[in-house]
Parts: C-alpha cells; sequence; structure tokens
C-alpha cells in the first residue's frame, strides 16, 4: 500500500466551512500529489508537492490550497467549502521520476 | 488539461480469454505511459508503465503496448480472471511532475 493513508475517510460539511484533508506517508518521498475524482471526469490533479514548502498547482485549483511543513504530510484544505467540491478525493506519492504513482485510499467528502 | 481518452467505457470478457482495453493520447512529448486498476471503494493501484521509447513492455500476465505514430496505448491481459474486474485507467505523464488520467474503462469478467 505505498505507506499512504489519508484522514478523514468520510467527511459531511455544509457549505461555507472550512475542510481539511490530511495524506500521510511514511516512505519519505518527496513528490506528493492531491487528485479529485468524480464521474465522467477521471482522476483530476488539484496540487503538488515536490518537497517540504514546495507545492504548485494542478488543473482544478480553484477553491483549494494545500501545506507541506514536514516531508511525510500533505495537507489539502477547502477555505470555504461548495457542492461542487463534493468528490472523492486521493492522495498520491511518486518514488521516482518516472511513471510509477501510488494511490492512499481515499476520502470521500459531502458538501451538503 | 492533456486529452487522454479510453475507447470503450465497459468491457466484457469470459474467464479465461484475453483482455485488450485501448487508450489514445494527444501529447507527442509525454515521457511515461501508466495503466491503473481500480477496485470499487479503493485507490487507483498502479499496474504497469511504459516509457516513450520503448514499444511494448511485459508484467505478471500484463502487456502494454505503446504506438507513438496514432498515439495509441493499450493494455492487455492474459487469460482474465474474475478478480480482474475493475475500472482500469490509463495515465501520462510529460515532465514526472503533473499525471493526467483517462476516464477509464470497466472490465467486468464473465464466470
Amino acid at each position: 500500500d505505498a505507506g499512504i493513508t489519508q484522514s478523514p475517510r468520510h467527511k459531511v460539511t455544509e457549505t461555507g466551512t472550512p475542510v481539511t484533508l490530511r495524506c500521510h506517508q511514511t516512505e519519505n518521498h518527496r513528490y506528493m500529489y492531491w487528485y479529485r475524482q468524480d464521474p465522467g471526469h477521471g482522476l483530476r490533479l488539484i496540487h503538488y508537492s515536490y518537497g517540504v514548502k514546495d507545492t504548485d498547482k494542478g488543473e482544478v485549483s480553484d477553491g483549494y490550497s494545500v501545506s507541506r511543513s514536514k516531508t511525510e504530510d500533505f495537507l489539502l484544505t477547502l477555505e470555504s467549502a461548495t457542492s461542487s467540491q463534493t468528490s472523492v478525493y486521493f492522495c498520491a506519492i511518486t518514488p521516482s521520476g518516472g511513471g510509477e504513482q501510488y494511490f492512499g485510499p481515499g476520502t470521500r467528502l459531502t458538501v451538503t | 488539461g492533456e486529452n487522454v481518452g479510453l475507447h470503450l467505457p465497459t468491457l466484457s470478457v469470459q474467464e479465461g480469454d484475453n483482455s485488450i482495453i485501448n487508450c489514445a493520447y494527444s501529447n507527442s512529448a509525454s515521457d511515461y505511459f501508466i495503466w491503473y486498476k481500480q477496485e470499487s471503494g479503493k485507490g487507483p493501484q498502479f499496474i504497469i508503465d511504459i516509457r516513450s521509447n520503448m514499444d511494448k513492455r511485459q508484467g505478471q500476465r500484463v502487456t502494454v503496448l505503446l504506438n507513438k505514430t496514432v498515439k495509441h496505448l493499450s493494455l492487455q491481459i492474459a487469460a482474465t480472471q474474475p478478480g480482474d474486474s475493475a475500472v482500469y485507467f490509463c495515465a501520462e505523464t510529460i515532465t514526472g511532475n503533473q499525471f493526467y488520467f483517462g476516464t477509464g474503462t470497466s472490465l467486468t469478467v464473465i464466470p
């Protein structure tokens, strides 16, 4: 499972509230990613990190922010959740510069 | 974003037959092409990747073929088993930093 955990695994929140999702890895990989998965869209990159305090935007970054203060933790924050952010969120790591990418178990977020 | 697409959203095969799942991509600059398997309620699972300078790569019961002329990628699964039933995604990466995924093909294995 590449030592990736996500918390919480399920969350229901109200529109307008802040939400933080956590991704934790145990193997000190440099690259970490946040994706969302929605029917008909596949996986879409929100943000990624290439080191502590080094992050960059993906294709669907609006409404999301991230932080990485330690190698092992990558946080995704929805500053003010909207119903369009209802989705399944996956964290991933890349152990090398190639094509391999390993995913966490996902967080199902519902914004009511 | 990139245009990575799978040809068929669903595929049904008999147990023991070979499965072929196809994918088209649009960016000739991609370095790696990757296949993932996703079972219901779980995260995607890496199956196999192929570098852009290769045409074919084999793994355990799986083979990935890359045709750069027509920008086509395929995953072949030999002797398909019920445990192979899942959604399969192709993906490409250009810089090794950003990955672009297709929408997936749902494979159903008929016992």
